[in-house]
């Protein structure tokens, strides 16, 4: 079955960055976009961008334009999403979602000193 | 952007009720609609796609219309596995935007 496994909790300092992973089981990974989504604390769900992992093409939401960078190994059939210069609004649960049907089980990034 | 416009925001319903939820678009999106329910600590599940295609392994209590700029989700009766959070997205135009959610609670 379809399964996409992400990265463990990240506790991080502001200023910092942080490399999240999403490694996808159960169909070609290169055959479906691969969408990014936020959800801060008791918040609603905010969509990043996506990526289709079979030409690298990419689009962001322009509010995380210079924020978030997506990429894919094809080889490892994982998605990573990096986010640079961290602050605590970028403190939330971060999902990542194989063609909007199947998600992963969310990575909680943490931003503190 | 498009604004997906969410009502209720919360609503408190009895088992066995029929309960309705509705988005409203800023544009027009076509049938380019999906209906999401996330329980408490969990990933969001895909419930309706297309406005009114169900989605693998959702029980058939569930369904997607349209009407116009609005789109409904409803559960024609109510179980108590379905209190969630329920969410719209629209996915014609980037950014893809969502509604902001409706939280459904037992009466």
């Amino acid at each position: 079955q379809v399964q996409l496994q992400q990265s463990g909790a990240e506790l991080v300092k502001p200023g910092s960055s942080v490399k999240i992973s999403c490694k996808a089981s159960g169909y070609t990974f290169t055959s479906y976009d691969m969408h990014w989504i936020k959800q801060q604390p008791g918040n609603g769900l905010e969509w990043i961008g996506w990526i289709y992992p079979g030409n690298g093409n990419t689009k962001y939401n322009q509010k995380f334009n210079g924020k978030a960078t997506l990429t894919a190994d094809k080889s490892s059939s994982t998605a990573y999403m990096q986010l640079s210069s961290l602050t605590s609004e970028d403190s939330a649960v971060y999902f990542c979602a194989g063609h909007m049907a199947y998600w992963g089980q969310g990575t909680l990034v943490t931003v503190s000193s | 952007d498009i604004q997906m416009t969410q009502s209720p925001s919360s609503m408190s319903a009895s088992l066995g009720d029929r309960v309705t939820i509705t988005c409203r678009a800023s544009q027009d999106i076509g049938n380019y609609l999906s209906w999401f329910q996330q329980k408490p600590g969990k990933s969001p599940r895909r419930m309706i796609y297309g406005a009114t295609n169900l989605a693998a392994g959702v029980p058939s209590r569930f369904s997607g219309s349209r009407s116009g700029s609005d789109y409904s989700l409803t559960i024609s009766s109510l179980e108590s596995e379905d209190m969630a959070i329920y969410y719209c997205l629209q996915s014609i135009q980037y950014p893809r935007t969502f509604g902001g959610g409706t939280k459904l609670e037992l009466k």
